[in-house]
């Protein structure tokens, strides 16, 4: 049980355009999600939290405007890389939290190349 | 400012033997600690947890340590298994909101 899955799991994309990225889970309902990056040999570096039917809280540093989250229903959230540039490229992982508890179920990753 | 520390990149162990990895701290706010363990090109998958109630946790070959006074934590795998080579990251949160602080992981490998 506890399965996340992230659509696509690689992306190339040119530069200026945007590229959207699915977290789905799959067995239960996820009350809050959580989107991270992670850069090489560095660790997962948290950009948001979505809670379903509330606007994403970003972190410090975080361009909102420029990655869009969106947490419609209990087992979708997305994230949205606007005007994607080079230094956007990276590894985002999604993970999803049920109510009332504390271990975050992660997804298998998306590998965003910017071109 | 990286406040959960793992300061081995990486750790070879034999089969059979005890690994052993570390995990330091610096926030005493942190009241949850989860490790995961991390394949390459893929998510981290939740391994074992522990409440800072608690000194020690166990589930089956995995047990995590952990001393508060020292902010450390440890988690001990034994027998460890060639399966088990992967990279392991150790996480905290804050008891005052979602956010976990991962650290910067220890690549395992298990020589058979």
């Amino acid at each position: 049980g506890a399965v996340v899955s992230q659509h696509p799991s690689r992306v190339i994309c040119k530069s200026g355009t945007s590229v959207k990225i699915e977290c789905r889970s799959l067995d239960f309902q996820a009350t809050t999600m959580f989107w991270y990056r992670q850069f090489p040999k560095q660790s997962l570096m948290l950009m948001a939290t979505s809670n379903e039917g509330s606007k994403a809280t970003y972190e410090q540093g975080v361009e909102k405007d420029k990655f869009l989250i969106n947490h419609a229903s209990l087992t979708l959230s997305t994230l949205t890389v606007t005007s994607a540039h080079p230094e956007d490229s990276s590894f985002y992982i999604c993970s999803a939290r049920m109510a009332d508890a504390y271990e975050q179920y992660f997804g298998p990753g998306t590998r965003l190349t910017v071109t | 400012d990286q406040q959960v520390k793992q300061n081995s990149p990486s750790l070879s162990v034999q089969e059979g033997r005890i690994s052993i990895l570390n995990c330091d701290y610096t926030n005493s706010m942190f009241d949850y600690f989860l490790w995961y363990k991390k394949y390459p090109a893929e998510g981290p998958t939740f391994l074992i947890s522990i409440s800072s109630i608690k000194d020690k946790n166990e589930d089956g070959r995995f047990t995590v340590f952990l001393n508060k006074s020292a902010k450390h934590l440890s988690l001990h795998i034994v027998p460890s298994q060639p399966g088990d080579s992967a990279v392991y990251f150790c996480a905290a949160r804050r008891n005052t909101g979602n956010q976990f602080y991962f650290g910067t992981g220890t690549s395992l490998t298990v020589i058979p």
